[in-house]
C-alpha cells in the first residue's frame, strides 16, 4: 500500500532553514505529482508547493514564493522541501501529499487531489 | 481567510444526518472545476473522502456523499456514528490562483 514517511522538522529561529524530506513507498513515485500541504497549529490545510512527474515543473503559494525550494529524486523515491528566511507563520505540521489526479488547465497542469498523506512533521519557528 | 468558505461548526445526533456546505467563486467551483472532501480524524492525517464531487474512494462507507450546484458543494453524512466525529475540508482548484484551495474547515460533533 503507500506510503509516505516526513521527517526533517523541529524548532528553528525566524530567519534560518530546515530541510523536509518525504519517502514514499507502495507506488510508481515518478509517475505523479508530489505536493507540500501544511496545518498551522489549530488552523486549516494550505498548500505549499507541489512538483510535475514529467518535466519536474515546480509551484508555489505567493506566501512561500522565493523562500522554499521543492525537489524530487526519483531513483530514491523522494521529496523534498528546503525552507529558508523561515517566518513565525510557517510554524506549521508539513505533510507530503501524493496527486490522486491530475487536472490541465491554461496550458499547465496540476495534482487535481490528493488520495494518500503522509503522517507530517512539525516545523517550529519561534526565537 | 479560506477562498472556499464552510461553516466552522456542525453537530447531529448519532443516526441522523448531517450536511456540510462549501461555497466558492466563478475561478474555481463555479467554474466547474470537481469538488474534494478530506476527513481529518483527531490526531491524524487527512484523508481522501469525496473526489470528482460525488465518488467515494474504496473503503470510504456510502453513508458519505457529495453533491455540486453552482459555486457551492455538499457533503452529507447519513447514520451518523461517533466515529465520524471529525474535522471534514473541501477542496477544489481556483484558476485565478493557479492552485488547489481548500475550505477552512468544519468540526463535526456527535451529540
Amino acid at each position: 500500500q503507500v506510503q509516505l514517511v516526513e521527517s526533517g522538522g523541529g524548532l528553528v529561529r525566524p530567519g534560518g532553514s530546515l530541510r523536509l524530506s518525504c519517502v514514499a513507498s507502495g507506488f510508481s513515485f515518478s509517475d505523479f505529482y508530489m505536493t507540500w500541504i501544511r496545518q498551522a497549529p489549530g488552523k486549516g490545510l494550505e498548500w505549499v508547493s507541489y512538483i510535475s512527474s514529467a518535466d519536474g515543473s515546480k509551484y508555489y503559494a505567493e506566501s512561500v514564493k522565493g523562500r522554499f525550494t521543492i525537489s524530487r529524486d526519483n531513483s530514491k523515491d523522494s521529496l523534498h522541501l528546503q525552507m529558508d528566511s523561515l517566518r513565525v507563520e510557517d510554524t506549521a505540521i508539513y505533510y507530503c501529499a501524493k496527486e490522486g489526479s491530475t487536472i490541465c488547465s491554461g496550458g499547465s497542469c496540476h495534482p487535481e487531489n490528493f488520495d494518500s498523506w503522509g503522517q507530517g512533521t512539525l516545523v517550529t519557528v519561534s526565537s | 481567510q479560506s477562498v472556499l468558505t464552510q461553516p466552522p461548526s456542525v453537530s447531529g445526533a448519532p443516526g441522523q444526518r448531517v450536511t456540510i456546505s462549501c461555497t466558492g467563486s466563478s475561478s474555481n467551483i463555479g467554474a466547474a472545476y470537481d469538488v474534494h472532501w478530506y476527513q481529518q480524524l483527531p490526531g491524524t492525517a487527512p484523508r481522501l473522502l469525496i473526489y470528482g464531487d460525488d465518488n467515494r474512494p474504496s473503503g470510504v462507507p456510502d453513508r458519505f456523499s457529495g453533491s455540486k450546484s453552482g459555486t457551492s458543494a455538499s457533503l452529507a453524512i447519513t447514520g451518523l456514528q461517533a466515529e465520524d466525529e471529525a474535522h471534514y475540508y473541501c477542496q477544489s482548484f481556483d484558476s485565478s490562483l493557479s492552485g488547489p484551495v481548500f475550505g477552512g474547515g468544519t468540526k463535526l460533533t456527535v451529540l
